[in-house]
């Protein structure tokens, strides 16, 4: 059975730095492409980044060169470094395999001072 | 960034009744492959969005078969044939034709 479990949220305050994890099973993270996608509090779904099963790497122009997608084989699992948050970026914060075949739980992310 | 525009914004529906979800891109999906890249994801209250229907008109694995997917171009709709107390929720249309990935701004399924 897929399985996608995100943890890592917190509460930051802007300016700062968090790390987001999505443990996988069922299946291999580098076999597939993988996705953030965050939701803020009531409103709709935003694609954040992808990682190719090839290495490449996607981001939104609103979080770019602010946040990096990676992953770590042996663990199977992906990552979502987020750097110089912003009130904005206050979400949940999904991974998703493919094209949103599966989704897990989501974590929150909340920007305050 | 491709648009994706849903109508209606909120749709009431009584129970057993049929309900229908449009959704239009700013721009063709139809992908160079010959896909066209546009998937319907349902998110019932509190829950994470769930893949119901990819390109176009496939339904995922487990998607009772009262939800059908339909369109080309830039014209899609998702059909309920028959609205049931589960279906209350909020659906997207997500393109991945066109680099970023778009939804649509949702349309929230409620029971009259």
């Amino acid at each position: 059975e897929v399985q996608l479990v995100e943890s890592g949220g917190g509460l930051i305050q802007p300016g700062g730095s968090l790390r987001l994890s999505c443990a996988a099973s069922g299946f291999t993270v580098s076999s597939n492409y993988m996705s953030w996608v965050r939701q803020a509090p009531g409103k709709g779904l935003e694609w954040v980044s992808v990682i190719y099963s090839g290495g490449s790497t996607y981001y939104a122009d609103s979080v770019k060169g602010r946040f990096t997608i990676s992953r770590d084989n042996s663990k199977n699992t992906l990552y979502l470094q987020m750097n110089s948050l912003r009130a904005e970026d206050t979400a949940v914060y999904y991974c998703a395999r493919e094209d949103g075949a599966h989704w897990g739980q989501g974590t929150l992310v909340t920007v305050s001072s | 960034d491709v648009v994706m525009t849903q109508s209606p914004l909120s749709l009431p529906v009584t129970l057993g009744q049929p309900a229908s979800i449009s959704c239009r891109s700013s721009q063709s999906l139809v992908y160079s492959d010959g896909n066209t890249y546009l998937n319907w994801f349902q998110q019932r209250p509190g829950q994470s969005p769930r893949r119901l229907i990819y390109k176009v008109s496939n339904r995922d694995s487990g998607v009772p078969d009262r939800f059908s997917g339909s369109g080309s171009g830039t014209d899609f709709t998702l059909k309920i044939s028959r609205v049931e107390a589960e279906d209350v929720g909020v659906y997207y249309c997500m393109q991945g034709t066109h680099w970023p990935p778009t939804f649509g701004g949702g349309t929230k399924v409620e029971i009259k």
